[in-house]
């Protein structure tokens, strides 16, 4: 059965500062990666998807990186913003198909002034 | 832009009530999802459905329904709602199959589920 973790459950840093968050998942024979973004009492969010063919997605000042033989992917912010404060999911399909995701439980992240 | 969107942002239901929650996608999407989110717990499948009157069951479909009539809409229906049910839920869609690169999945705001 497909688990997917991440760590820290919770950051803290400064404006400014570039960071990473992780996500490791225990069966690597995924289709795709994907990483989103909730705010507080909100949906969702899709940030970037990378396919199990792609080592890295990027999109503005995040760039995702995949590496399925480990088991990992990394979600980069540089260059933090406070508006970037949020929770952070990492997903991955099951392996049976119709694009039932497996989530991970988030990072939870405070950018401060 | 796809927009995915609840009938409901907060709602408060008796211990017993059938509870409807509507979910509808502008996307012409196939695939539509409903999510539960508990803390700690994270997002836990309840139903999804692939196409129009097919429906799947998901990690913990046990005391909740599902209707998809229409292509675009789909509902959870709490048969007789319980305090256990109190909780965040979250719709959502997609178009085409696994391993393409539209699997993005949409989400709506969530509907948050007080019972009483």
């Amino acid at each position: 059965k497909q688990e997917v973790t991440q760590i820290p459950a919770a950051l803290s840093v400064p404006e400014g500062e570039n960071l990473v968050l992780n996500c490791s998942f225990t069966d690597s024979a995924i289709y795709n990666l994907q990483w989103f973004r909730q705010d507080p009492g909100k949906g969702l969010t899709s940030l970037l998807l990378i396919q199990s063919s792609q080592r890295e997605q990027t999109s503005g000042r995040l760039n995702a990186s995949l590496d399925k033989s480990s088991g990992r992917s990394t979600l980069y912010i540089a260059a933090s913003q406070p508006g970037d404060s949020a929770t952070y999911l990492c997903a991955v399909p099951m392996n049976t198909g119709f694009q039932k995701l497996v989530f991970g439980t988030g990072t939870r992240l405070l950018v401060s002034p | 832009d796809v927009k995915v969107t609840q009938s409901s942002r907060y709602l408060v239901k008796r211990t017993g009530e059938k509870v409807f929650l509507e979910c509808v996608q502008d996307m012409d999407h196939e695939n539509m999802f409903w999510y539960r989110q508990d803390p700690g717990l994270g997002l836990r499948l309840i139903y999804f459905s692939y196409d129009v009157k097919m429906k799947e069951k998901g990690d913990i479909p046990e005391g909740y329904s599902v209707s998809r009539e229409k292509k675009e809409r789909f509902s959870l229906i709490l048969e007789s709602a319980s305090t256990n049910q109190t909780s965040m839920y979250l719709c959502a869609s997609s178009f085409g199959t696994s391993g393409s690169s539209t699997d993005t999945q949409y989400f709506g705001p969530g509907t948050r589920l007080t019972v009483l």
